[in-house]
């Protein structure tokens, strides 16, 4: 069964480092996304992208923070200056329209800014 | 704005008791879909049932059920015969439309399930 998958699974990062998570996201599908969630909290909704450009954003996804889909497959965010409060579980999916479908979902990213 | 409640932070059932966590949304929208995920210690979102807004009828899969009740906004669920393994924060996610061109799943705040055998 297809799958959205992410690396790496857990990572570890001084505050100020620039990261970059990765994800492959399920091959026929158009719409991707990133979510994330600090813990004990809920998931909330950084950015969805289609067609090569950012579709929507929230108030989260500022400046620090870039998506790109560099070869086709991947789908990466990239977070230039982490801070502690960047420390979360951040999860990517896809889904092969726009509403409605089930965005298939990594297993995540714990991200660990100290 | 629109907004997902999820009342119950934690609850705490006995083994093979029935248990239901409520959802209650907000939406302007009349056409949406609605999610609920699992989440396990594990930390990973496991999709449990998509239901659009069109079908009011409750579905039922194996020990799990749902109640959609367009009129109240609420997508309730019910497990059956608890088990430990379904130990985990279950989250309500509407997927909805942003009005700024893109649909997302907004995601309530989770309940807590702990089964105690």
């Amino acid at each position: 069964e297809p799958e959205v998958t992410q690396t790496p699974s857990h990572q570890v990062t001084q505050m100020g480092q620039e990261v970059i998570l990765r994800c492959v996201p399920i091959s026929n599908h158009l719409y991707f996304y990133w979510y994330r969630q600090i813990l004990g909290q809920k998931v909330e909704f950084l950015v969805s992208f289609y067609n090569n450009e950012i579709s929507e954003k929230s108030e989260i996804f500022d400046d620090q923070f870039s998506v790109e889909r560099p070869d086709g497959s991947n789908f990466t965010l990239k977070i230039r200056s982490t801070k502690l409060e960047d420390s979360a579980m951040y999860f990517c999916a896809s889904g092969p329209r726009q509403g409605g479908t089930e965005a298939f979902f990594g297993q995540g990213t714990r991200l660990t800014v100290v | 704005a629109q907004k997902v409640t999820q009342a119950q932070t934690e609850i705490s059932v006995v083994e093979k008791e029935d248990v239901t966590l409520d959802c209650v949304y907000e939406t302007r929208d009349t056409t949406y879909y609605l999610f609920w995920y699992k989440q396990p210690p594990s930390g990973e979102l496991v999709f449990l049932i998509r239901r659009n807004s069109f079908d009011e009828q409750n579905e039922i899969s194996g020990r799990y059920s749902w109640n959609f009740q367009k009129s109240t906004s609420s997508f309730n669920f019910t497990i059956t015969a608890s088990q430990v393994v379904d130990s985990a924060v279950y989250f309500c996610a509407p997927d909805l439309y942003s009005g700024a061109g893109s649909y997302q799943l907004t995601f309530g705040k989770g309940t807590k399930l702990s089964v105690i055998p």
